[in-house]
């Protein structure tokens, strides 16, 4: 089991420029989640997702969006970025089976945005 | 709004010796409360968690201390080791049927402790 995988792994991008990070997991979780994490300010939920073709807002959801075609990814995409964007971008997934509490992450995107 | 406070954002600690980090939150529809550990470059993991039904759970070298009627909870490391030296969050989350175990995450801190 490869666990939750993320594409890429770097990336900068200058300001207005798009991109869509890729979130992969083979545990057939039902529930994924993206996280941005900012030094101090712990991690904050931007998107989620309770099932395929299902998604909502979390706490910070401007400037993202986010879809759900395949149960195993979950894409979350920047359409004009920002520098306020520059951050490191975690994916989570977690299970109805054993318990929706326990989250699994990916090792995470480092994003700049100049 | 930060639902989660968690202090110290940085601690040091000689090895051997108790790491002790704290957390309060302000919603008391929270319901379970996990600590998350990360090393550089990587994902959290969880580490331990603990719902309000206990005032104590062990794993280890690792409890948590749960005061629910001063919605505060704690986690110590005993015998504190070189590679317990990690970024630290606490959590929480609600059993609400809409809850979808979103986690509120504290603002983190970082655990060094020397040899």
């Amino acid at each position: 089991n490869a666990g939750v995988t993320q594409t890429p792994k770097f990336r900068v991008l200058k300001t207005g420029q798009s991109m869509t990070l890729l979130c992969a997991q083979d545990m057939n979780h039902e529930y994924m989640y993206w996280y941005r994490q900012d030094p101090g300010m712990g991690l904050r939920l931007i998107h989620y997702s309770v099932g395929e073709g299902t998604t909502a807002k979390g706490e910070v959801p401007d400037g993202y969006n986010v879809s759900r075609l395949k149960k195993q990814n979950f894409l979350l995409g920047l359409e004009s970025a920002a520098p306020s964007q520059t951050s490191v971008y975690f994916c989570a997934s977690s299970s109805l089976g054993t318990g929706i509490y326990e989250q699994y992450f990916g090792p995470g995107t480092r994003l700049t945005v100049t | 709004q930060q639902q989660v406070k968690q202090s110290p954002q940085s601690l040091i600690v000689q090895k051997g010796g108790i790491s002790i980090i704290n957390c309060a939150y302000e919603n008391t529809a929270f319901d379970y409360f996990p600590w998350y550990q990360q090393f550089p470059g990587k994902g959290p993991a969880l580490l331990i968690a603990i719902r309000p039904d206990v005032s104590e759970k062990k794993e280890g070298r690792f409890t948590i201390s749960f005061n629910k009627s001063a919605k505060q909870f704690s986690l110590h490391i005993m015998d504190s080791q070189p590679g317990d030296s990690a970024t630290y969050f606490c959590a929480a989350s609600s059993a609400g049927g809409t809850s979808y175990g979103k986690l509120t995450f504290g603002q983190g801190t970082i655990l060094t402790v020397h040899p």
